[in-house]
């Protein structure tokens, strides 16, 4: 069955490091997304690709990094310059044309130790 | 920009009754708008979505929406509640001509027996 995989389902940090949660996808989908979800505040655009190669930054990019090298993977790097990278991490993909909504990925918690 | 305030961090209800989880969005031009639920410590799957046509839509599990441009609204609703429909709620929108999505914060529904 196609789907998202997002790995690893939980992740621990020390504070300093580096990080990189994986997204991959069968979907044959053009657009892969990264969002980061915290209680209370819904889901916050981190970066978005539309096609392979390219990015853009969303809302709150500062402290992330991502590459598109493949269509099916979209890995995102959490960097120690974000001050507070203790969320949920939600990775999404569509097909490119407008109203086709998102599938998403199981998520994965990062928690800073 | 676009935005969705959904009203209501928390809404309770009795098995049998009536769901009503609101949404408003605010958007430059004419939107699509979605509905996502999401359990625990999972991603989100999406309910139903409005793109043109009737403004009544109608989605899995029992749930439609109804989209109200004179209202700026987009309220879920289910006739009758299940326990298994306790869950966070998401509305997200986007222009047309836009790929991203914006999500309000989230409703949590609460089932009692």
């Amino acid at each position: 069955d196609g789907g998202i995989t997002q790995s690893p389902k939980y992740l621990f940090r020390k504070e300093g490091q580096n990080v990189t949660l994986s997204c991959e996808q069968n979907l044959n989908h053009d657009a892969m997304y990264w969002y980061r979800q915290d209680p209370g505040q819904g889901l916050r655009l981190i970066y978005y690709s539309q096609i392979v190669n390219d990015f853009q930054k969303g809302d709150i990019a500062e402290g992330y990094s991502v590459s598109r090298e493949k269509k099916e993977s979209f890995p995102l790097t959490v960097t120690s310059a974000q001050k507070n990278p203790t969320a949920f991490y939600l990775c999404a993909s569509s097909i490119t044309g407008e109203g086709s909504g998102y599938t998403f990925g199981s998520g994965t918690r990062l928690t800073v130790v | 920009a676009q935005s969705v305030t959904q009203l209501g961090s928390h809404v309770s209800v009795s098995e049998g009754a009536l769901v009503l989880l609101r949404c408003n969005y605010s958007s430059s031009v004419p939107p699509y708008l979605f509905w996502y639920v999401q359990y625990p410590n999972q991603g989100l799957q999406l309910l139903l979505k409005y793109t043109t046509g009737a403004t009544l839509v109608k989605g899995i599990n029992g749930f439609e929406a109804e989209f109200k441009k004179s209202e700026t609204s987009f309220h879920l609703t289910k006739p009758s509640a299940h326990m298994s429909d306790a869950a966070e709620y998401f509305c997200a929108v986007t222009p047309r001509g836009y790929s991203t999505l914006t999500f309000g914060k989230g409703t949590m529904l609460l089932v009692s027996p």
